[in-house]
């Protein structure tokens, strides 16, 4: 069965630096894709940025980027200039098929 | 832009007595819907999915039921809660339906039920 984990539970950082979040996956699964997903107080899930597993080049999303390494299993969420507006539960996600596995979350404050 | 309502975030009910929660989208016309449950310590499961009024399809044979009485409101229920039903449940939609692998959802904001 595949597990997702997100070792941070909270992160904090001032406005305007960055941060990353880290997420590392297990799945014996060769095509999958793996997501971010940001979800602000009380509010709906949103979808920040996804990644192919057969892909190398590491997406990018304006000032959200992720760094997959494929081997390691690992899919971590770098937030350049960080902004108040950021500040959510963020969720790491793997998926196979119709079925997500999330990962708990990482509650980021971002400080002014 | 679309928007899309679940509640109440959380639940606390008996074992034996019924459930509703409610699901809504707002911004869009036609969307194709989800539940999903996310047990503790697990994936997210798909429970139904809908592609249009009073379409319903079923992954998991269980204790639940879904409809979909209006086009943009999704309600998940049951006639009588078992402990197994805690979790958290997810509704999601999405422009096209049942999304290929590349493909992520809108999710509201969950419902946490805990049954005792």
């Amino acid at each position: 069965a595949q597990t997702v984990t997100q070792s941070q539970p909270e992160m904090s950082v001032q406005e305007a630096e960055t941060v990353t979040l880290s997420c590392t996956y297990d799945t014996s699964e060769s095509n999958y894709y793996l997501f971010w997903y940001k979800q602000p107080p009380s509010r709906q899930m949103i979808l920040v940025i996804r990644q192919e597993a057969y892909k190398q080049q590491n997406a990018t999303e304006n000032r959200f980027s992720v760094n997959f390494q494929k081997a390691a299993k690992s899919f971590s969420l770098k937030i350049s200039d960080s902004q108040l507006g950021d500040t959510a539960m963020y969720f790491c996600a793997f998926k196979n098929g119709q079925n997500f596995v999330f990962g708990p979350g990482t509650r980021l404050s971002v400080l002014p | 832009s679309q928007t899309i309502h679940q509640w109440p975030a959380t639940l606390v009910q008996p074992v034996g007595s019924p459930l509703s929660l409610e699901c809504t989208v707002e911004g869009t016309s036609n969307p194709n819907l989800y539940w999903y449950r996310q047990a503790a310590g697990r994936g997210l499961q798909l429970l139904f999915y809908s592609v249009g009024i009073g379409q319903i399809s079923s992954e998991v044979p269980q204790n639940l039921s879904a409809s979909r009485p209006q086009d943009r409101q999704f309600i998940l229920s049951s006639k009588k809660l078992l402990l197994s039903d805690s979790g958290f449940y997810l509704c999601a939609w999405s422009d096209i339906p049942l999304p290929g692998l590349s493909d992520g959802y809108t999710f509201g904001s969950g419902t946490r039920l805990t049954v005792v």
